[in-house]
Parts: structure tokens; sequence; C-alpha cells
């Protein structure tokens, strides 16, 4: 059964970069893309991006701008940074696996990561 | 960028039928395949229908997907409503660009 697990600090400065990684396991990280996906407490899901396995992404435009994704196949992990932070990046953050039709079957438990100082 | 837009809240009765709907702004609707989840408190959320009408196994058959391109919308329907079906439902796509946008989701009360 394949299992996703994020992690990274739960707490993070404003203007400071946001760093998390996500490691799965019980499959292999190739043949799919992966994604970030967050959510505020009490608000909805918003799509960070994707990363295929050949490096390949696709962010969202609102966050373009402040975010990088990479992945290390060896690891079977993959990664999300997200620059300049401020309080409206609090949220819990989703990792993913995305398969070809645009369906998300495997998420991680999700991190709650907050914006403070 | 596109937006799907969902009724912040519906509520039914246990043993009825409810649909959900999940209205895209731009683009068609039958361009790229729509996705819904179920999200309980506290959890992450799960897929209920994907490619339009498909359902992961395990997924009871009182949870059917459809999409109608003169409304340029997809709709989420639960039959047989059971109270363990209360929950938020988020509808999902995509576009030509590979960038996904989510509904802004739809708590179901089950009452």
């Amino acid at each position: 059964q394949v299992q996703l697990q994020e992690s990274g600090p739960g707490l993070v400065k404003p203007s400071e970069t946001l760093s998390l990684t996500c490691t799965v396991s019980g499959g292999s990280i190739s043949s799919y893309y992966w994604s970030w996906i967050r959510q505020p407490a009490g608000k909805g899901l918003e799509w960070i991006g994707r990363i295929y396995t050949s490096g390949s992404t696709n962010y969202n435009p609102s966050l373009k701008s402040r975010v990088t994704m990479s992945v290390d196949t060896s690891k079977n992990q993959f990664s999300l940074k997200l620059s300049s932070v401020t309080a409206a990046d609090t949220a819990v953050y989703y990792c993913a696996r995305g398969s070809m039709g645009g369906s998300y079957h495997y998420w991680g438990q999700g991190t709650l990561v907050t914006v403070s100082s | 960028n596109f937006m799907l837009t969902q009724p912040h809240s519906v509520s039914e009765s246990p043993g009825k039928t409810v649909t959900i709907s999940c209205t895209r702004s731009s683009g068609s609707i039958a361009s790229n395949y729509v996705q819904w989840y179920q999200q309980r408190p506290g959890s992450a959320p799960t897929t209920v229908i994907y490619e339009d009408n498909q359902r992961p196994s395990g997924v009871p058959d009182r949870f059917s997907g459809s999409i109608d391109s003169s409304s340029n919308s997809a709709s989420l329907t639960i039959s047989g409503l059971k109270t363990e079906d209360e929950a938020d439902y988020y509808c999902q796509s995509y576009d030509s660009s590979n960038h996904e946008v989510f509904g802004g989701g739809t708590k179901l009360t089950v009452l």
C-alpha cells in the first residue's frame, strides 16, 4: 500500500522560506506526478503545484513566483519550498500522488505549518 | 485561470438523494476530467469520483458523478444518504496547461 508522509518545521517566521519533504513508501516514485496541496484552517483546498519524476513542474500561477519543487528519486522523496512566507501561508500542507486523469488517490496525512514570529 | 463554483452547503435527510454541483467559469467542463473528494474533519481528502464518473474500489455505488456541457458543470449525486456521508465535498479539475483548481467545497449535512 502506497503511503505518503510529510515532514518539516511546523513553525516558520514571516519572510523566511517554508520547506517540506514528502517521503513515499510502498511503491516507486516513478510513473506518476506528485503534488502539494494546502488548506488553511476552516477553508478549502488550494493546489500549490506538481512535479514529475523528470523534474518538470507546473505551479499555481498565484504562487509561482515563490514556489520551488524538487524530486529525489533515489530517496523516493519530493520537496516544496515556499519563500517569503506571511501569515496567509499558515495551513495544513498535504502531499499527494497524481494519476493520468488528474486524480489524487493517495494523500499524506497533512502537516500544519504556522507562520509566526 | 478558471474557477470551479460549488454551493457552500447542502442538507438532506437520511435515505434521500442529494446532488452537489460544480460549475466551471471558463473553458469546457468536458475538456478535462473532474474529480470529487470527500473530507471529514481532521482527515485528508479521499477520492469518491474520478475521471468524471468513475468510482474507486471501496466507494459505494450510492455515489455517482456526471458532467453537463450545457451548463458547463459537473455533479456529484449521493443516493440513499447515510449519516456517515456528512462531510465536505470538493470538486477538482485542471486546464490545458496542467494548472489545477479545486472548488470551494460544499458542506453536506445529513439530518
